[in-house]
Order: C-alpha cells, then sequence, then structure tokens
C-alpha cells in the first residue's frame, strides 16, 4: 500500500464547477500537507500549504485536512480553464532528519472546459 | 522569484549511457532534491542533500549517484542507462527547514 493514495482521475468538468480533489495517507507522522499544481510541460509550483488539521482558504481554493480520518481534500470554486492542470498532494512529518522531504501522492489530471 | 533550472528539457540517450543531469538554484537553498515522475505513480524521490558534500538515499536510488560539490548545483547521474530509466526527471530545491519546495521546468529522459 503508498503512503498516499490520490485518484489519478482524469477529471473534466464544466466552468464553473466546483471541483473536489482528495489524498488519503496512512502515516499518522505526517503534520504538514500541500497541494501543488503542475501545467503541462511544467514543474509542480505550490497551490496551498496546512499544518496539521483545519481549514485553509485562498480565493477560489480550499484545503481541508481531517487528521482523525488521514484524508485531505482541495476544493476549487468558480472553476477556470486556466485551472486545468495536474493537482499533487505532498505531505511531510515534522522530524528533525526529514530534511523537509516530501511525499507526493500520484497526481489528478484535471480539465475544466468551457 | 526563486529560479531552479536543468540542463535540458529533452535528453535521448542510449543504453549502457552514462547521463548526467544538472540543476542550478539561485536561492542559496541548503536542501536539493531529484524526483522521477511517471505516469500513475507520481513524483518519487531518487536522491536530495542537504548540504554540501552530504547526500541521502531517497526512495527509489538504484542506478542513480549525485554530487554536489557546489551550494547552488546538484547533479543527478546514471552511470549506465537502461530503457527502464526514461523518465520526467525534476529537480527542487528549499531552505533549510522549510517545506516549501521550489521545482525546475524537468527533463524529460528517453533512453533507447
Amino acid at each position: 500500500q503508498k503512503e498516499v493514495e490520490q485518484d489519478p482521475g482524469p477529471l473534466s468538468v464544466p466552468e464553473g464547477a466546483i471541483v473536489s480533489l482528495n489524498c488519503t495517507y496512512s502515516n499518522s507522522a505526517f503534520q504538514y500537507f500541500m497541494w501543488y499544481r503542475q501545467y503541462s510541460r511544467k514543474g509542480p509550483e505550490l497551490l496551498m500549504y496546512t499544518y496539521s488539521s483545519g481549514n485553509k482558504e485562498d480565493g477560489r481554493f480550499t484545503a481541508q485536512v481531517d487528521k482523525s480520518s488521514k484524508y485531505i481534500s482541495l476544493f476549487i470554486r468558480d472553476s477556470q480553464p486556466s485551472d486545468s492542470a495536474t493537482y499533487l498532494c505532498a505531505m511531510s512529518d515534522a522530524g528533525g532528519t526529514s530534511y523537509g522531504k516530501l511525499t507526493f501522492g500520484q497526481g489528478t489530471i484535471l480539465t475544466v472546459h468551457p | 522569484d526563486v529560479k531552479v533550472t536543468q540542463s535540458s528539457r529533452y535528453l535521448v540517450k542510449r543504453t549502457g549511457e552514462k547521463v548526467f543531469l544538472e540543476c542550478v538554484q539561485d536561492m542559496d537553498h541548503e536542501n536539493m532534491f531529484w524526483y522521477r515522475q511517471d505516469p500513475g505513480l507520481g513524483l518519487r524521490l531518487i536522491y536530495f542533500s542537504y548540504d554540501v558534500k552530504m547526500k541521502e538515499k531517497g526512495d527509489i536510488p538504484e542506478g542513480y549517484s549525485v554530487s554536489r560539490e557546489k551550494k547552488e548545483r546538484f547533479s543527478l547521474i546514471l552511470e549506465s542507462a537502461s530503457t527502464n530509466q526514461t523518465s520526467m526527471y525534476l529537480c527542487a530545491s528549499s531552505w533549510k527547514g522549510a517545506y516549501e519546495q521550489y521545482f525546475g521546468p524537468g527533463t524529460r529522459l528517453t533512453v533507447t
């Protein structure tokens, strides 16, 4: 079993839809949770960052972490064609020797069509 | 703006060749990472370095080695390229103690 599981999709939605992207994980030591966005032929870039449980909102994006269920989500409201990309969840423990190592999900390919 | 550059966007090599992939960052980051990205498998960590001349194996180090002689530069070496090393290779860097990693654009390597 992978430490982090993410549905690879692909996911195709109409413009304006609410998108829900999800990851589950098995390592209870994970404390830092991130979502990266990767456009075609580019490297991933950080979209959202959350520490421990709770919600975080940034414009049309909301990240949720439920540590009791080992489940994280990214919601995109009013999705736009420019949101079409691969979305990767990533997480890390707070261990002193981890040097900021991240464990990534498989990535979900999202297409928002006009 | 943080900039991470990789020496090539596309590379085609033959089986058995020695391959060098170079990565340079301009933000004085202590940590540097090499990943490979394959469909359905996501990003998998090959090696990382937390200081000059220091390196640690990641999850899939077999068939690879690394070199970090200067803080800004981290090289990935395929000692004898094989077809199963055909992949997208991504370099990243971060500050010491930070979890946000900054990625380069990637090198798509094809081994024939």
